[in-house]
Protein backbone atom coordinates (compact mmCIF):
# COMPACT_ATOMS: atom_id res chain seq x y z
CA UNK A 1 0.00 0.00 0.00
CA UNK A 2 0.70 4.01 -0.29
CA UNK A 3 3.41 4.90 2.49
CA UNK A 4 4.08 8.19 3.99
CA UNK A 5 7.92 8.81 5.35
CA UNK A 6 8.34 11.25 7.81
CA UNK A 7 11.71 12.41 8.91
CA UNK A 8 12.89 13.08 11.98
CA UNK A 9 10.68 11.12 14.33
CA UNK A 10 11.55 13.17 16.98
CA UNK A 11 13.74 16.28 17.70
CA UNK A 12 14.49 18.11 20.99
CA UNK A 13 15.47 22.30 19.64
CA UNK A 14 16.43 24.83 21.41
CA UNK A 15 14.32 27.85 21.93
CA UNK A 16 13.99 30.48 19.07
CA UNK A 17 16.06 28.12 16.49
CA UNK A 18 13.74 26.52 13.72
CA UNK A 19 13.45 22.89 12.69
CA UNK A 20 12.31 21.21 9.46
CA UNK A 21 10.26 18.12 9.09
CA UNK A 22 10.00 16.39 5.79
CA UNK A 23 7.17 14.16 4.73
CA UNK A 24 7.43 11.86 1.73
CA UNK A 25 5.19 10.05 -0.42
CA UNK A 26 7.20 7.00 -0.93
CA UNK A 27 5.39 5.17 -4.04
CA UNK A 28 2.83 7.35 -5.26
CA UNK A 29 2.50 11.04 -6.23
CA UNK A 30 1.24 13.23 -3.64
CA UNK A 31 -0.03 17.01 -5.47
CA UNK A 32 -1.52 17.55 -1.73
CA UNK A 33 -0.34 17.21 1.67
CA UNK A 34 -1.87 17.77 5.09
CA UNK A 35 -0.54 18.69 8.01
CA UNK A 36 -1.52 18.31 11.31
CA UNK A 37 -0.64 19.16 14.85
CA UNK A 38 -1.69 17.05 18.19
CA UNK A 39 -1.23 18.10 21.72
CA UNK A 40 -1.07 15.28 24.39
CA UNK A 41 -4.60 13.43 25.39
CA UNK A 42 -5.93 15.93 22.11
CA UNK A 43 -7.32 14.69 18.51
CA UNK A 44 -5.21 15.91 15.52
CA UNK A 45 -5.90 19.44 14.55
CA UNK A 46 -5.47 20.11 10.98
CA UNK A 47 -2.60 23.00 10.58
CA UNK A 48 -2.59 23.63 6.68
CA UNK A 49 -2.73 21.88 3.61
CA UNK A 50 0.09 21.93 1.71
CA UNK A 51 -0.30 22.49 -2.98
CA UNK A 52 2.69 21.41 -4.78
CA UNK A 53 3.77 24.04 -6.75
CA UNK A 54 2.03 26.62 -4.76
CA UNK A 55 1.19 28.12 -1.58
CA UNK A 56 -0.07 26.40 1.50
CA UNK A 57 -3.53 27.34 2.97
CA UNK A 58 -3.15 27.62 6.56
CA UNK A 59 -6.35 26.91 8.92
CA UNK A 60 -8.05 29.43 11.28
CA UNK A 61 -5.53 29.97 13.76
CA UNK A 62 -2.44 28.61 12.19
CA UNK A 63 0.91 31.47 11.89
CA UNK A 64 1.59 31.02 8.25
CA UNK A 65 4.86 32.78 9.22
CA UNK A 66 5.81 30.53 12.44
CA UNK A 67 4.70 27.43 10.33
CA UNK A 68 6.94 27.70 6.90
CA UNK A 69 5.24 24.88 4.19
CA UNK A 70 7.04 23.45 1.20
CA UNK A 71 6.10 21.68 -1.42
CA UNK A 72 8.60 21.75 -4.21
CA UNK A 73 8.21 18.24 -5.76
CA UNK A 74 5.18 15.89 -6.05
CA UNK A 75 6.70 13.29 -3.59
CA UNK A 76 7.93 15.89 -1.09
CA UNK A 77 6.74 18.49 1.85
CA UNK A 78 8.41 20.72 4.69
CA UNK A 79 7.13 22.35 7.73
CA UNK A 80 9.59 24.05 9.09
CA UNK A 81 8.40 25.49 12.81
CA UNK A 82 10.11 29.35 13.05
CA UNK A 83 11.66 30.47 16.07
CA UNK A 84 10.30 27.83 18.38
CA UNK A 85 8.97 28.41 21.66
CA UNK A 86 8.42 25.99 24.14
CA UNK A 87 4.41 26.10 23.37
CA UNK A 88 4.99 24.57 19.85
CA UNK A 89 5.78 21.58 21.26
CA UNK A 90 3.71 18.82 20.19
CA UNK A 91 3.47 15.92 17.67
CA UNK A 92 3.02 16.51 14.54
CA UNK A 93 1.58 14.47 11.69
CA UNK A 94 1.47 14.74 7.71
CA UNK A 95 -0.86 13.19 5.52
CA UNK A 96 -1.16 12.63 2.00
CA UNK A 97 -4.47 10.64 -0.03
CA UNK A 98 -3.57 8.48 -2.44
CA UNK A 99 -6.67 7.11 -4.69
CA UNK A 100 -10.10 8.39 -4.23
CA UNK A 101 -10.28 6.45 -0.02
CA UNK A 102 -7.01 6.11 0.73
CA UNK A 103 -5.24 8.66 3.28
CA UNK A 104 -1.85 7.62 4.36
CA UNK A 105 -0.08 9.32 7.78
CA UNK A 106 3.08 9.67 8.42
CA UNK A 107 4.42 7.97 11.84
CA UNK A 108 4.70 11.78 13.51
CA UNK A 109 7.99 13.92 14.33
CA UNK A 110 7.57 14.77 18.61
CA UNK A 111 9.03 18.34 18.91
CA UNK A 112 10.22 19.40 22.12
CA UNK A 113 11.38 22.67 22.41
CA UNK A 114 13.40 23.58 25.52
CA UNK B 1 -18.56 16.89 6.13
CA UNK B 2 -20.85 15.81 8.68
CA UNK B 3 -19.71 15.44 12.40
CA UNK B 4 -19.88 12.00 14.28
CA UNK B 5 -20.20 11.22 18.31
CA UNK B 6 -18.49 8.14 19.57
CA UNK B 7 -18.32 7.17 23.28
CA UNK B 8 -14.68 8.52 24.50
CA UNK B 9 -13.48 5.30 26.15
CA UNK B 10 -14.04 1.45 26.27
CA UNK B 11 -12.35 -1.62 27.67
CA UNK B 12 -12.37 -4.72 25.99
CA UNK B 13 -10.68 -7.99 27.50
CA UNK B 14 -8.15 -9.74 25.31
CA UNK B 15 -9.27 -12.51 23.14
CA UNK B 16 -13.08 -11.23 23.00
CA UNK B 17 -14.54 -9.01 20.84
CA UNK B 18 -15.09 -5.50 20.38
CA UNK B 19 -17.91 -3.52 19.22
CA UNK B 20 -17.06 0.47 18.84
CA UNK B 21 -19.96 2.64 17.96
CA UNK B 22 -20.16 5.84 15.97
CA UNK B 23 -22.90 7.73 15.43
CA UNK B 24 -23.81 10.28 12.51
CA UNK B 25 -27.18 11.08 12.42
CA UNK B 26 -26.36 14.21 10.03
CA UNK B 27 -24.51 11.98 7.11
CA UNK B 28 -25.23 12.77 3.44
CA UNK B 29 -25.96 10.21 0.97
CA UNK B 30 -22.66 10.64 -0.41
CA UNK B 31 -20.85 10.17 2.90
CA UNK B 32 -18.58 7.20 3.36
CA UNK B 33 -17.54 5.82 7.13
CA UNK B 34 -13.93 5.85 7.30
CA UNK B 35 -12.66 4.26 10.50
CA UNK B 36 -8.70 4.90 11.09
CA UNK B 37 -6.85 4.24 14.47
CA UNK B 38 -3.95 5.72 16.35
CA UNK B 39 -1.84 3.85 18.42
CA UNK B 40 0.72 5.60 21.01
CA UNK B 41 2.84 7.64 20.15
CA UNK B 42 2.19 6.71 15.84
CA UNK B 43 0.16 8.51 12.94
CA UNK B 44 -2.79 6.89 12.05
CA UNK B 45 -3.33 3.92 10.39
CA UNK B 46 -6.54 3.12 7.80
CA UNK B 47 -8.72 0.65 9.11
CA UNK B 48 -11.89 -0.08 7.17
CA UNK B 49 -14.44 2.34 5.24
CA UNK B 50 -17.93 1.70 3.45
CA UNK B 51 -21.26 3.33 2.24
CA UNK B 52 -23.91 1.40 2.61
CA UNK B 53 -23.49 -2.49 2.86
CA UNK B 54 -21.67 -4.04 5.86
CA UNK B 55 -17.54 -4.65 5.05
CA UNK B 56 -15.23 -7.12 5.99
CA UNK B 57 -11.47 -7.03 5.66
CA UNK B 58 -8.47 -8.57 7.80
CA UNK B 59 -8.64 -6.40 10.19
CA UNK B 60 -12.21 -5.62 11.05
CA UNK B 61 -15.71 -5.67 10.37
CA UNK B 62 -17.90 -2.88 9.66
CA UNK B 63 -21.52 -2.92 10.25
CA UNK B 64 -23.05 -0.02 8.91
CA UNK B 65 -27.00 0.61 10.15
CA UNK B 66 -30.08 0.35 7.52
CA UNK B 67 -30.52 4.18 8.05
CA UNK B 68 -26.68 5.05 7.33
CA UNK B 69 -27.34 6.58 10.91
CA UNK B 70 -24.96 4.74 12.72
CA UNK B 71 -22.12 2.09 12.68
CA UNK B 72 -19.85 -0.06 14.03
CA UNK B 73 -16.53 -1.44 14.12
CA UNK B 74 -16.36 -5.06 15.28
CA UNK B 75 -12.64 -6.14 15.86
CA UNK B 76 -13.44 -10.00 16.48
CA UNK B 77 -10.84 -11.02 18.95
CA UNK B 78 -8.96 -7.98 20.39
CA UNK B 79 -5.40 -8.51 21.41
CA UNK B 80 -2.87 -5.92 23.48
CA UNK B 81 -1.87 -4.90 20.16
CA UNK B 82 -5.22 -3.61 19.35
CA UNK B 83 -5.19 -0.51 22.26
CA UNK B 84 -5.33 2.61 20.80
CA UNK B 85 -7.25 5.57 20.03
CA UNK B 86 -10.33 4.95 17.04
CA UNK B 87 -11.61 7.34 14.57
CA UNK B 88 -14.86 6.95 12.81
CA UNK B 89 -14.64 9.90 10.37
CA UNK B 90 -17.45 10.85 7.56
CA UNK B 91 -15.91 12.02 4.39
CA UNK B 92 -17.82 13.55 1.04
CA UNK B 93 -16.22 11.53 -2.00
CA UNK B 94 -17.43 14.46 -3.68
CA UNK B 95 -15.66 16.89 -1.97
CA UNK B 96 -12.25 16.43 -4.17
CA UNK B 97 -8.65 16.51 -1.91
CA UNK B 98 -10.24 17.68 1.15
CA UNK B 99 -8.01 16.38 4.42
CA UNK B 100 -10.01 14.17 6.90
CA UNK B 101 -11.40 15.75 9.77
CA UNK B 102 -10.50 13.77 13.37
CA UNK B 103 -13.03 14.09 16.28
CA UNK B 104 -12.16 13.43 19.67
CA UNK B 105 -12.58 9.15 18.88
CA UNK B 106 -12.61 6.47 21.45
CA UNK B 107 -9.86 5.14 23.49
CA UNK B 108 -10.16 1.23 23.21
CA UNK B 109 -8.22 -0.22 26.26
CA UNK B 110 -7.49 -4.14 26.13
CA UNK B 111 -7.09 -5.92 29.44
CA UNK B 112 -5.09 -8.90 29.52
Amino acid sequence: GAVVSQHPSWVICKSGTSVKIECRSLDFQATTMFWYRQFPKQSLMLMATSNEGSKATYEQGVEKDKFLINHASLTLSTLTVTSAHPEDSSFYICSAREGVHGYTFGSGTRLTVV
Amino acid sequence: DAKTTQPNSMESNEEEPVHLPCNHSTISGTDYIHWYRQLPSQGPEYVIHGLTSNVNNRMASLAIAEDRKSSTLILHRATLRDAAVYYCILRDVSSGNTPLVFGKGTRLSVIA
